[in-house]
């Protein structure tokens, strides 16, 4: 089993609706997951860290289940500028060393918005 | 603030040639990761340093890669000989110490023919 499982897709949604990404993850000794963006040729940045309660940032809501060791990712109200591809990054802190974070990266799910 | 630099951006070899990529990162980081993506896929870590020494190169092909951060702050990836299933993009990235944010650089293209 992968360390980090996503729906490759890709997602073709038309602007203005609502997507979700999932993601499993199979370390339960998981200690931190995040969702970064990743546009064509680009390089991957930070979209938004996801904490146990749920959080939300404008459109965007992430949310885990620990207990599932899932992760979610839902975009409202989608914009052209959201077609880019959404990578699930999973953290296991390196116990011998204390402090440096390990991140895992799944696959990555396409996302492309149509006008 | 200036991000992580990567040179070069694009580069072309001949199976079994070797090539190298160099790196700075963002300055005070002092974790620096190496990734490689193959197309397609998401980013998958080659080596981690904290300052100057590893952290982690378990999937690091230590046959035919190697890296090093000699003095704490920029790197160097060696691919020697290069085989076809290199083709890929290398990419850079930095972290502060505690934080678990990290910045990647634009990455450097590789294509092994």
């Amino acid at each position: 089993r992968k360390e980090v499982e996503q729906d490759p897709g890709p997602f073709n949604v038309p602007e203005g609706a609502t997507v979700a990404f999932n993601c499993t993850y199979s370390n339960s000794a998981s200690q931190s997951f995040f969702w970064y963006r990743q546009d064509c040729r680009k390089e991957p940045k930070l979209l938004m860290s996801v904490y146990s309660s749920g959080n939300e940032d404008g459109r965007f809501t992430a949310q885990l289940n620990r207990a599932s060791q899932y992760i979610s990712l839902l975009i409202r109200d989608s914009k052209l500028s959201d077609s880019a591809t959404y990578l699930c990054v999973v953290d296991i802190q390196l116990i011998s060393n204390f402090g440096n974070e390990k991140l895992t990266f799944g696959t990555g799910t396409r996302l492309t918005i149509i006008p | 603030e200036a991000g992580v630099a990567q040179s070069p951006r694009y580069k072309i070899i001949e199976k079994r040639q070797s090539v190298a990529f160099w790196c700075n990162p963002i300055s005070g980081h002092a974790t620096l990761y190496w990734y490689q993506q193959i197309l397609g896929q998401g980013p998958k870590l080659l080596i981690q340093f904290q300052n100057n020494g590893v952290v982690d190169d378990s999937q690091l092909p230590k046959d035919r890669f190697s890296a090093e951060r000699l003095k704490g702050v920029d790197s160097t990836l060696k691919i020697q000989p290069a085989k076809l299933e290199d083709s890929a993009v290398y990419l850079c990235a930095s972290s502060t110490n505690s934080g678990n944010t990290i910045y990647f650089g634009e990455g450097s293209w590789l294509t092994v023919v």
